[in-house]
């Protein structure tokens, strides 16, 4: 596709139930990130993926939490037992270069509007 | 941890004027920086990357300063449209962080017709 497609757009979840957010980058991309956006707030890093590989997950909150690319493109992130803190707008991001070559800029998904009630 | 400072509140100016939107930030100087524009329900567009060793960059009606004895990046909107109203992120990059992008909660610039 021409962008980063992400699904769904809205979520609704009863607390304690699971989620899948599913994040399809712009194919080639090497570089893949999860961010969650606080109304009124900048996007925060949740976890990063090179092809495949996630080599970074310091932001991820809790081991509710969980992300996965297995085969180095579709992304999922999975958040179980959903809490009501939870609720936030996920953003996926991905970007042509392995991050750490510092030029890199990142294109955004719309992003998945969860909310726990 | 890192912390990134940006207009708290609101800037309104008027159609035609220069919009200066400042990014402060603490502790270790980023590698470099980003400005990105988030319009309401979209996620956050890429606009101007600037290098530690840059002074300035311009794009169009853009134009980014880094200052990294003041710790600090400036972000300019020329001749302003009511179409540049949005939310606009600073973000630098960290090698100590691995590179990933530290975000400000960004301000909002609203150009009045």
């Amino acid at each position: 596709g021409a962008g980063v497609s992400q699904s769904p757009r809205y979520k609704v979840a009863k607390r304690g139930q699971d989620v899948a957010l599913r994040c399809d980058p712009i194919s080639g991309h090497v570089s893949l990130f999860w961010y969650q956006q606080a109304l009124g707030q900048g996007p925060e890093f949740l976890t990063y993926f090179q092809n495949e590989a996630q080599l970074d997950k310091s932001g991820l909150p809790s081991d509710r939490f969980f992300a996965e690319r297995p085969e180095g493109s579709v992304s999922t992130l999975k958040i179980q037992r959903t809490q009501q803190e939870d609720s936030a707008v996920y953003l996926c991001a991905s970007s042509f270069l392995a991050s750490g070559q510092g030029n890199e800029k990142l294109f955004f998904g719309s992003g998945t509007q969860l909310s726990v009630l | 941890s890192q912390k990134i400072e940006q207009n708290s509140e609101a800037l309104n100016i008027q159609e035609g004027k220069t919009a200066t939107l400042t990014c402060n930030y603490t502790n270790y100087s980023p590698a470099y920086l980003q400005w990105y524009r988030q319009d309401p329900g979209r996620g956050p567009v890429f606009l101007l990357l600037i290098r530690e060793n840059e002074k300035e960059k311009r794009k169009e009606r853009l134009k980014v300063t880094f200052d990294t004895t003041l710790k600090q990046s400036l972000f300019h909107i020329t001749a302003s449209q009511p179409a540049d109203s949005a939310t606009y992120l600073c973000a630098p990059g960290y090698m100590e962080y691995g590179n990933k992008l530290v975000f400000g909660a960004g301000t909002i610039l609203r150009v009045k017709s």
